[in-house]
C-alpha cells in the first residue's frame, strides 16, 4: 500500500497568512494526488485534483503543486472560512490512501 | 444538481450486520464509479472500497481492514449504492460517506460526497 504522510499535523495561523501544507507519498504517484477540505461536522469537499488543478468554484487563493512523491497545498492569504482540516489522497492505486490530515486553526 | 444521500446507520452489536444505502441524483449513476470512505470519531479519513460501473464489470476493491467482511454493490435501476457490513467490530464505528469517483482528467478524485451516516458498534 502507498503511505501518505502530511506535515504539519496541526498549524496555527492568522487571517492573511500564507500557509503551506506538504504531502509525501511512499512511492511515486505521478500526479494522482488530490486535496480535500473538511470543516467540522461536515463532509469533505474536493479542492484540487491531479495535483494542481483547482476544482470548479474553489477560490484562486488555493493552489497545488508537485509530482512524483512530494506535493504541496498553498493558501496564499488565509481567510476565516479556510480554517478547517485538509487531507491529501492518492488515487494512483488501491487502496486509495489518505494522509492523516492537517488541522488549520486560528492563531 | 448532484446529490448523494446516505442512510442506514445506527447502533449495532459486535458481530452484527448492517446495510448502508446511498441514493444519487443529478448525474448518470450507471456510468459512475462510486466509493465509500469512513471517519472514526475524532480521526482522519479512511478509504473503505470502490465499485466500478457495469460497463467496467462492477468490479470492487476493498481496504484490508474490511476485506471479507464488507461488500459494496449497486442497483443502477434505483440509482443506489450499498455497503453490506458483516461481522462488525468496535473499530468499525465511524461516519460512513459515499462519494462519486471522477475519471478522465480528474484522475479518480472524489468530487461529490454525501453528508455521511453514523455507524456505532457497541454492546
Amino acid at each position: 500500500d502507498i503511505q501518505m504522510t502530511q506535515s504539519p499535523s496541526f498549524l496555527s495561523a492568522s487571517v492573511g497568512d500564507r500557509v503551506t501544507i506538504t504531502c509525501r507519498a511512499s512511492q511515486s504517484i505521478t500526479n494522482y494526488l488530490n486535496w480535500y477540505q473538511q470543516k467540522s461536522g461536515k463532509a469533505p469537499t474536493l479542492l484540487i485534483y491531479a495535483a494542481s488543478t483547482l476544482q470548479s468554484g474553489v477560490p484562486s487563493r488555493f493552489s497545488g503543486s508537485g509530482s512524483g512523491t512530494d506535493f504541496t497545498l498553498t493558501v496564499s492569504s488565509l481567510q476565516p472560512e479556510d480554517f478547517a482540516t485538509y487531507y491529501c489522497q492518492q488515487s494512483y492505486s488501491t487502496p486509495r490512501t489518505f494522509g492523516q490530515g492537517t488541522k488549520v486553526e486560528i492563531k | 444538481e448532484v446529490q448523494v444521500v446516505e442512510s442506514g446507520g445506527g447502533l449495532v452489536k459486535p458481530g452484527g450486520s448492517l446495510r448502508l444505502s446511498c441514493v444519487a441524483s443529478g448525474f448518470i449513476f450507471s456510468d459512475a464509479w462510486m466509493t465509500w470512505v469512513r471517519q472514526a470519531p475524532g480521526r482522519g479519513l479512511e478509504w473503505v472500497g470502490r465499485i466500478r460501473s457495469k460497463a467496467d464489470d462492477e468490479t470492487t476493491d476493498y481496504a484490508a481492514p474490511v476485506k471479507g467482511r464488507f461488500t459494496i454493490s449497486r442497483d443502477d435501476s434505483r440509482n443506489t449504492l450499498f455497503l453490506h457490513m458483516n461481522s462488525l467490530k468496535a473499530e468499525d464505528t465511524a461516519v460512513y460517506f459515499c462519494a462519486t469517483v471522477r475519471g478522465g482528467r480528474y484522475l479518480f478524485a472524489l468530487d461529490y460526497w454525501g453528508q455521511g451516516t453514523l455507524v456505532t458498534v457497541s454492546s
